[in-house]
């Protein structure tokens, strides 16, 4: 069974401070790893798409990573408006294009 | 541009009622689903359809229907709300089974007294 973990569940930085999130994930074969962005009370927004073990994409301040285990997004010098929780999911077997997610990481930059 | 549409924003339910909430995308996409997403327990997909006339069950169906009349609705009906129904509910839309990118409405708050 497919399975998404997030750590930490919440966390807080000064602005400025970087840090990474961490997805751990289990699959019995990778169809696509995908960040998500959640702000209260909106649906999930979409970050980025990771496939293969070694890709790296970026988008401003945010860089996610790869591996065969895990997924990271390294969050330099953020902002306060980088406040958010990010969801980490998984694309479901079978050939449809549904997503098991993990639990999500809150996000607090403070000024 | 106006992606998916969910309404209503917010519903208060009495335990026994039925409701359906509604999901429209004006993007032509074949695949839609709906999740529920509760504290602690992140996005959980309920039912998805990949194209008109097709649907399909999720991790959670149970007490709740679909149907895929048209490309662009997806209607989630509760026949008989349940207080662990209590929830809110998004709907997301993708291209097509190749989709990177899922586009999610704005949610539904649902409340079951």
């Amino acid at each position: 069974e497919d399975q998404v973990t997030q750590s930490p569940e919440a966390l807080r930085l000064q602005e400025g401070e970087s840090s990474s999130l961490n997805c751990s994930y289990t699959v019995s074969g990778l169809r696509g790893l995908f960040w998500y962005r959640q702000d209260p009370g909106k649906g999930p927004e979409f970050l980025f798409t990771l496939y293969s073990a070694g890709e790296e994409k970026e988008k401003e301040r945010l860089k996610a990573t790869l591996t065969k285990k895990e997924s990271f997004l390294h969050i330099t010098a953020p902002k306060p408006e980088d406040s958010a929780t990010y969801l980490c999911a998984l694309r479901t077997p079978g050939g449809y294009s549904t997503l098991t997610f993990g639990k999500g990481t809150m996000l607090l930059v403070s000024p | 541009n106006a992606g998916v549409t969910q309404t209503p924003k917010f519903q208060v339910l009495k335990t026994g009622q039925s409701m359906t909430l509604q999901c429209a995308q004006d993007m032509n996409h074949e695949y839609m689903s709906w999740y529920r997403q509760d504290p602690g327990m992140g996005l959980r997909l309920i039912h998805y359809s990949v194209g008109a006339g097709i649907t399909d069950q999720g991790e959670v169906p149970n007490g709740y229907n679909v149907s895929r009349s048209t490309t662009e609705d997806f209607p989630l009906r509760l026949l008989s709300a349940a207080p662990s129904q209590t929830s809110v509910y998004f709907c997301a839309s993708t291209r097509d089974h190749l989709g990177t990118e899922a586009f999610f409405g704005q949610g539904t708050r649902l409340t079951v007294v």
